[in-house]
């Protein structure tokens, strides 16, 4: 079964430096999330998007930013790079507009801030 | 506001013994959703199960079995038999009913747990 891609699967920034990563949801999956995972620490929610538009929002940064396009594929954009933001970042998707639907995740990007 | 605690940071047991994972979680909604994950050292996480607040059954898929408790406010994860590749880091996640859905999950800490051969 064909599942959540994110693209690249590894980043290597420079401090203040700019970085785009990207999410493809599964087929037929209108709604797309983005957490945040420091080493050792557990997944942090940061945005999610249905049908284009902002659902839900966590703990991201002002530095970051984030949209949905109309083929459903997500891109989060992280500006001025701090080292704090090496993290292992996950894209996931759900059905159905969310409505509470098991979210699945993506393999992740890891990015490592210099 | 949610909470989502996994008192047990690190459990080691070896292979074929019982192990139980715990999770007891806060929410001030009547309606929410439940979740456990799986993350194995390769980094992804892996969905294993959800539970709504309103259906209190008890779920067993193979090995796994999960018990939970709204009187107790817990939902407990229970691998019977372990084997080696169960050795993972495993996360409880709580996700409330806002209506509007695509709402993000609170995780745990999560509990590595190891299986010795």
């Amino acid at each position: 079964a064909a599942g959540v891609i994110q693209s690249p699967r590894h980043l290597i920034k420079e401090k203040r430096e700019t970085a785009t990563l990207k999410c493809y949801p599964i087929p037929r999956h209108d709604t797309v999330y983005w957490y945040q995972q420091g080493p050792g620490q557990d997944p942090q929610f940061l945005i999610s998007f249905y049908e284009k538009m902002q659902s839900d929002k966590g703990s991201i940064p002002d530095r970051f930013s984030a949209q949905q396009f109309s083929d459903y594929h997500s891109e989060l954009n992280m500006s001025s790079l701090e080292l704090g933001d090496s993290a292992l970042y996950f894209c996931a998707s759900s059905p159905a507009g969310g409505m509470e639907e098991t979210q699945y995740f993506g393999p992740g990007t890891r990015l490592l801030v210099l | 506001a949610q909470k989502v605690t996994q008192a047990q940071t690190e459990i080691s047991v070896v292979e074929k013994e019982d192990v139980t994972l715990d999770c007891v979680y806060e929410t001030r909604d009547t309606t929410y959703y439940l979740f456990w994950y799986k993350q194995p050292p390769s980094g992804e996480l892996v969905f294993l199960i959800r539970r709504n607040s309103f259906d209190e059954q008890n779920e067993i898929s193979g090995r796994y079995s999960w018990n939970f408790q709204k009187s107790t406010s817990s939902f407990n994860f229970t691998i019977t038999a372990s084997q080696v590749v169960d050795s993972a880091v495993y996360f409880c996640a709580l996700s409330e009913y806002s209506g509007g859905g695509a709402d993000g999950l609170t995780f745990g800490k999560g509990t590595h747990l190891i299986i010795q051969p």
